[in-house]
C-alpha cells in the first residue's frame, strides 16, 4: 500500500459543479496537510494549508481533514474552467524538521467543462 | 512561482553525458529541495538542503548530486545522464521547514537519450 493514495481522475465535471477531491493516507503520525494545484507544464502552487483535524475555507475552496480515518478532502464551489489543473495532495509530520519528509500524492487531473 | 527560478528549462542531452541544473531564488529561504515528477510517482525527494554548505538525501538520490554555495542558489547533477533521469524536475523552497509549506519553481523538462 502506496503511503498516500490520490485517484488520478481524469474527472470531468460541468462549469458551476461542486468538485471533491480526495487523498488517503496511511501514516497515523501526518500532521500538516496541504493541496497544490498544477496546471499543465507548470510548478505546483499551493492552495491550502491546514494543520491537524477540521476544516479550512478560502474562497471557493475548502479543505477538510478527518484524522480518524486517515482521509483529507478538498472542495471546490462553483467550478470554473480555470480550475482545470491536476491536483495534488501533501503531507508530513512533525518528525520532518528539515521538510525532508512531505509526501505527495500523484494527483487527480480535473477538468471544468464550460 | 514565489521568486524561484530554473534553469535551463528545457534541455535534451544523450546518455552518459553530464548535467547541471540550477534554482536561484530570491526570497532568502534557508531551505531548499530537488524534486522529481514522473507519471504515477507524484513528486519524490532527490536532495535537500538545510543551509549553505549543509546538503543531504532524499528518496532517489542514486544517481544525482547538489552544491550549495550561496543561499540563493542549488545546483543538481547527473555526473552521467541516463535514460531513466528523462524527468521533469522541480526544486522548492522553505522557510522553516516543517511548519512552513515548500513553493516549487517552473521546473526543467529534462530527456536523456
Amino acid at each position: 500500500q502506496k503511503e498516500v493514495e490520490q485517484d488520478p481522475g481524469p474527472l470531468s465535471v460541468p462549469e458551476g459543479a461542486i468538485v471533491s477531491l480526495n487523498c488517503t493516507y496511511s501514516n497515523s503520525a501526518f500532521q500538516y496537510f496541504m493541496w497544490y494545484r498544477q496546471y499543465s507544464r507548470k510548478g505546483p502552487e499551493l492552495l491550502m494549508y491546514t494543520y491537524s483535524s477540521g476544516n479550512k475555507e478560502d474562497g471557493r475552496f475548502t479543505a477538510q481533514v478527518d484524522k480518524s480515518s486517515k482521509y483529507i478532502s478538498l472542495f471546490i464551489r462553483d467550478s470554473q474552467p480555470s480550475d482545470s489543473a491536476t491536483y495534488l495532495c501533501a503531507m508530513t509530520s512533525l518528525r520532518d524538521n528539515y521538510g525532508q519528509n512531505f509526501v505527495f500524492g500523484p494527483g487527480t487531473r480535473l477538468s471544468v467543462l464550460p | 512561482d514565489a521568486g524561484i527560478t530554473q534553469s535551463p528549462r528545457h534541455k535534451v542531452t544523450e546518455t552518459g553525458t553530464p548535467v547541471t541544473l540550477r534554482c536561484h531564488q530570491t526570497e532568502n529561504h534557508r531551505y531548499m529541495y530537488w524534486y522529481r515528477q514522473d507519471p504515477g510517482h507524484g513528486l519524490r525527494l532527490i536532495h535537500y538542503s538545510y543551509g549553505v554548505k549543509d546538503t543531504d538525501k532524499g528518496e532517489v538520490s542514486d544517481g544525482y548530486s547538489v552544491s550549495r554555495s550561496k543561499t540563493e542558489d542549488f545546483l543538481l547533477t547527473l555526473e552521467s545522464a541516463t535514460s531513466s533521469q528523462t524527468s521533469v524536475y522541480f526544486c522548492a523552497i522553505s522557510r522553516t521547514g516543517v511548519t512552513d509549506t515548500q513553493y516549487f519553481g517552473p521546473g526543467t523538462r529534462l530527456t536523456v537519450l
